[in-house]
């Protein structure tokens, strides 16, 4: 069975500091993606950075990048000069693959950012 | 301008009712999907169609229905209303029904039972 799955259920970090958020996961598949979506207060969950299995660079979006780590399964978010808008659950996704158009969800780690 | 929309956005009903949330995507994708997140923010798939098509049905109670008129709408409906059925129910659409594409979803439609 694939599963995926977020250790830290709450962090909190100061506004402008740098905070990482990790996700493990669990699959058998050589080539997959992986997708980090946020959920902030208003509850719209939003794309932040998708990694595709297959390349071995980190994907990054502005203050969002990844560090993967395909041999540990490892897919975890780093957030750089954090802003009080980031705070949201973040949640780390994976698409099962026999089941292709299904995600499977972490449990979430919610982040605050403090002013 | 929306991606992907819903209504009701909020939905507060007795047990026992009947009851339907609608979406609709300008995306022109071509798969849809229904999520339910629980109490505890769990996200589980429910369904996804392509085309029209039901491809994915979870272990959901078959009081949950959903129906596909065309390809950019797909609607939930749900019999006999129960406490547990309240959550926050999400759709969302994907270009194709792959594993690389990526999935955007709506607001989510708040439904409280009581």
């Amino acid at each position: 069975a694939q599963t995926v799955t977020q250790s830290q259920p709450e962090m909190s970090v100061q506004e402008a500091e740098t905070v990482t958020l990790s996700c493990t996961y669990d699959t058998s598949e050589n080539n997959y993606y992986l997708f980090w979506y946020k959920q902030p207060p208003s509850r719209q969950m939003i794309l932040v950075i998708r990694q595709e299995a297959y390349k071995q660079q980190n994907a990054t979006e502005n203050r969002f990048s990844v560090n993967f780590q395909k041999a540990a399964k490892s897919f975890s978010l780093k957030i750089s000069d954090s802003q009080l808008g980031d705070t949201a659950m973040y949640f780390c996704a994976f698409p099962l693959i026999q089941g292709a158009q299904k995600l499977v969800f972490g449990q979430g780690t919610r982040l605050t950012i403090n002013p | 301008d929306t991606a992907v929309s819903q209504t009701p956005k909020y939905l507060v009903t007795q047990m026992g009712n009947d009851k339907s949330i609608k979406c609709e995507q300008n995306l022109g994708h071509d798969t849809m999907y229904w999520y339910k997140q629980d109490s505890k923010k769990f996200l589980k798939i429910m369904f996804s169609y392509n085309n029209k098509e039901l491809i994915i049905n979870e272990t959901v109670p078959n009081r949950f229905s959903p129906k596909s008129p065309d390809k950019a709408h797909l609607n939930l409906h749900i019999n006999s209303l129960e406490l547990g059925d309240s959550a926050v129910y999400f759709c969302a659409s994907s270009r194709e029904a792959d594993y690389q594409e990526t999935q955007y979803f709506g607001p989510g439609t708040r439904l409280l039972v009581l």
